[in-house]
């Protein structure tokens, strides 16, 4: 079974541009989620989706970062502008998606690193 | 409000140690998940154990054993006779199944562990 996809993995950009990060979840997962992980921390959640419907973006910077799962598969996660404290590494996960009142695994992609000068 | 604290921010030992990884929660929910999962260099974080909150069973697979006790809000993690491929950073996780988010993880800052020949 094909684990989650993310790409590019690696990317370098100065501040101020614009980037975007694309996840490919495992093929039946409902629930996809976007991390991001500062180095030397765990991962913090910025988005969760279920099905093509946000669930939580509570912890999303929208001035600047934006997301979307338009068929309910794959996301695309967008940072405009950037600035240098978004350098990290953004993690993608998906899980079944179970019924309320359990949580089920969630599977990391490989994530991308991303690094604005 | 939840909170995971990994305490321990390195640790280092020989081949062939045992090795404890610690882990205290908090949450004011009685139904709760735990999880361990592992961040070699690569960076892809790997699931290695799901817990719930009314399964307090110690659980054993292989070189890895984990202790699960509500009464200090702990969910140890120790590998037996470690290994230099176990170099890695642990993370453990807290999710909620009501309280919040459902199905968010929180995260401890993790503990990076080096397994030395």
């Amino acid at each position: 079974e094909a684990g989650v996809a993310q790409s590019p993995r690696y990317k370098i950009i100065e501040k101020r541009q614009s980037v975007a990060f694309w996840c490919n979840p495992i093929s039946g997962h409902a629930t996809l989620y976007w991390y991001q992980q500062i180095l030397g921390q765990g991962p913090k959640l910025l988005i969760q989706f279920q099905n093509n419907g946000v669930v939580d973006d509570s912890q999303l910077p929208k001035d600047r970062f934006s997301a979307e799962r338009l068929k309910g598969v794959d996301s695309t996660l967008k940072i405009q502008p950037a600035k240098l404290e978004d350098s990290a590494v953004y993690l993608c996960a998906s899980s079944l998606g179970l019924a309320g009142g359990t949580t089920d695994t969630q599977y990391f992609g490989p994530g991308t690193r991303l690094t604005v000068l | 409000a939840q909170k995971v604290t990994q305490a321990q921010t390195e640790i280092s030992v020989v081949e062939k140690e045992d090795v404890t990884l610690d882990c205290v929660y908090e949450t004011r929910d009685t139904t709760y998940y735990l999880f361990w999962y592992k961040q070699p260099p690569s960076g892809e974080l790997v699931f290695l154990i799901r817990r719930n909150s009314f399964d307090e069973q110690n659980e054993i697979s292989g070189r890895y054993s984990w202790n699960f006790q509500k009464s200090t809000s702990s969910f140890n993690f120790t590998i037996t006779a470690s290994q230099v491929v176990d170099s890695a950073v642990y993370f453990c996780a807290l999710s909620e199944a009501y309280g919040g988010s459902q199905g968010n993880l929180i995260f401890g800052k993790g503990t990076k562990l080096s397994v030395k020949p």
